[in-house]
């Protein structure tokens, strides 16, 4: 059974950084594009970061680009999300997602439960 | 950018009726849209990919169509588990989703 369990999410000033972290287990971690996405609360959903199997091959919208870096150990099937500079508007729950395969041009097959992160002096 | 533009923002139905929810993208996204069910307080979760393509274990009351770039989930005999919020997803550039169909029974 595939599992994502996000962690790492909690309250943050403005400006100040955090690292999210997605445990996956139930595949084979390393053969699979990973993503975050997150959601504002009340909100729609925003992609928000996708990396390649190797991680050798990032992918970010303009709204977090350069603020946010995503990164994965496929030695310990894990997914990361540092997130630096960070703004009252990124406040959401962020979910650590799987994509199809190791395919880009995918959607997201699987989904974690999702870590929250509030941004608020 | 590509642009979803999910319709109706909200919806009400009774039990039994069928219902549509449409999606339309900024530019020919070649099928490459997804459809997701998010239930109050969970993840969303996988119902349709490739535009028709039903996922493992999603009801076959549910149904995807469309091309370039108009698409529609369709959801047959509604079901109160089927109350919930929908979103449509662009993976043929990059990732986008609509902003998203709350539907609530009537």
């Amino acid at each position: 059974e595939v599992q994502l369990v996000e962690s790492g999410g909690g309250l943050v000033q403005p400006g100040r950084s955090l690292k999210l972290s997605c445990a996956a287990s139930g595949f084979t971690f390393s053969n699979y594009y990973m993503a975050w996405v997150r959601q504002a609360p009340k909100k729609g959903l925003e992609w928000v970061a996708t990396i390649s199997t190797s991680g050798s091959r990032t992918y970010y919208p303009d709204s977090v680009k350069g603020r946010f870096t995503i990164s994965r150990d496929n030695a310990k099937s894990s997914l990361y999300l540092q997130m630096n500079s960070l703004k009252s508007e990124d406040t959401a729950t962020y979910y650590c997602a799987r994509h199809r395969d190791s395919y880009a041009h995918s959607w997201f097959a699987y989904w974690g439960q999702g870590t929250l992160v509030t941004v608020s002096s | 950018d590509i642009q979803m533009t999910q319709s109706p923002a909200s919806l009400s139905a009774s039990l039994g009726e069928t219902v549509t929810i449409e999606c339309r993208a900024s530019e020919d996204i070649y099928s490459n849209l997804a459809w997701y069910q998010q239930k109050p307080g969970n993840s969303p979760q996988l119902l349709i990919y490739d535009a028709n393509s039903l996922a493992d274990g999603v009801p076959s009351r549910f149904s995807g169509s469309g091309s370039g770039t108009q698409y529609s989930l369709k959801i047959n005999s509604l079901q109160s588990e089927d109350v919930a919020s929908y979103f449509c997803q662009q993976y043929n550039n990059y990732w986008t989703f609509g902003g998203g169909t709350k539907l609530e029974l009537k």
